[in-house]
């Protein structure tokens, strides 16, 4: 079975704590590794796409980096405002639903 | 970034109404749609995926008659709750999924029936 598991489901940092998120993954196939950051009632926010092992993408204090069993997301000395819950979904097929972690739930303060 | 919207962003209905809720890809044409529903600090749970002109495909356990799901084009999706009932009450989100597949999330639609 397909599954994506995120750990941890919760993290609490001081503001400018570095840390880092993991999503594993055990899937059938991969077409591409997706982070999404969700605040509270609202959508989840695009981030990231990775499709390959070694691949690595910033976006200001964030990096998402793939290995073939799973991935991470650093955060490089968090502000408060980066508290939010971060998803990590695999897109197993052109035609199929992503397939979601649980989150974690990251809250930074300062 | 890509933008998907949504149409209401919070409506609150009487029970027995039917509510329908509008879902746009404003800058790309979307191969697919899907429809997630989420209750209070609980993860997203898929509804239904649909593609243009095709009729969507449910996930097990969601009532295809009570939520239908219209896809009428390759920006717009709506979904229609009928004859709501306080149960029906949670977050609505949809999703657009780009080309290059890249699925790219609405803002969601609170719904409240009394």
């Amino acid at each position: 079975e397909d599954q994506v598991t995120q750990s941890p489901e919760a993290l609490r940092l001081q503001e400018g704590e570095s840390s880092s998120l993991n999503c594993s993954y055990t899937v059938s196939g991969l077409r591409g590794l997706f982070w999404y950051r969700q605040d509270p009632g609202k959508g989840p926010e695009f981030l990231f796409t990775l499709y390959s092992a070694g691949e690595e993408k910033e976006k200001e204090r964030l990096k998402a980096t793939l290995t073939k069993k799973e991935s991470f997301l650093h955060i490089t000395a968090p502000k408060p405002e980066d508290s939010a819950t971060y998803l990590c979904a695999v897109l197993i097929s052109g035609n199929t639903p992503l397939v979601f972690g649980k989150g974690t739930r990251l809250s930074v303060i300062a | 970034g890509a933008v998907v919207s949504q149409h209401p962003s919070r409506v609150i209905c009487k029970s027995g109404t039917s509510v329908k809720i509008e879902c746009r890809s404003l800058d790309f044409q979307a191969t697919t749609m899907f429809w997630y529903r989420q209750f209070p600090k609980q993860s997203l749970m898929l509804m239904a995926t649909s593609n243009e002109g095709s009729k969507a495909t449910y996930e097990q356990g969601v009532e295809k008659d009570k939520f239908l799901i219209n896809h009428a084009s390759l920006t717009l999706s709506t979904l229609t709750v009928t004859s709501a009932h306080p149960e029906d009450s949670s977050f609505y989100i949809c999703s657009a999924r780009d080309p290059g597949h890249t699925q790219y999330f609405g803002p969601g639609t609170r719904l409240t029936v009394l």
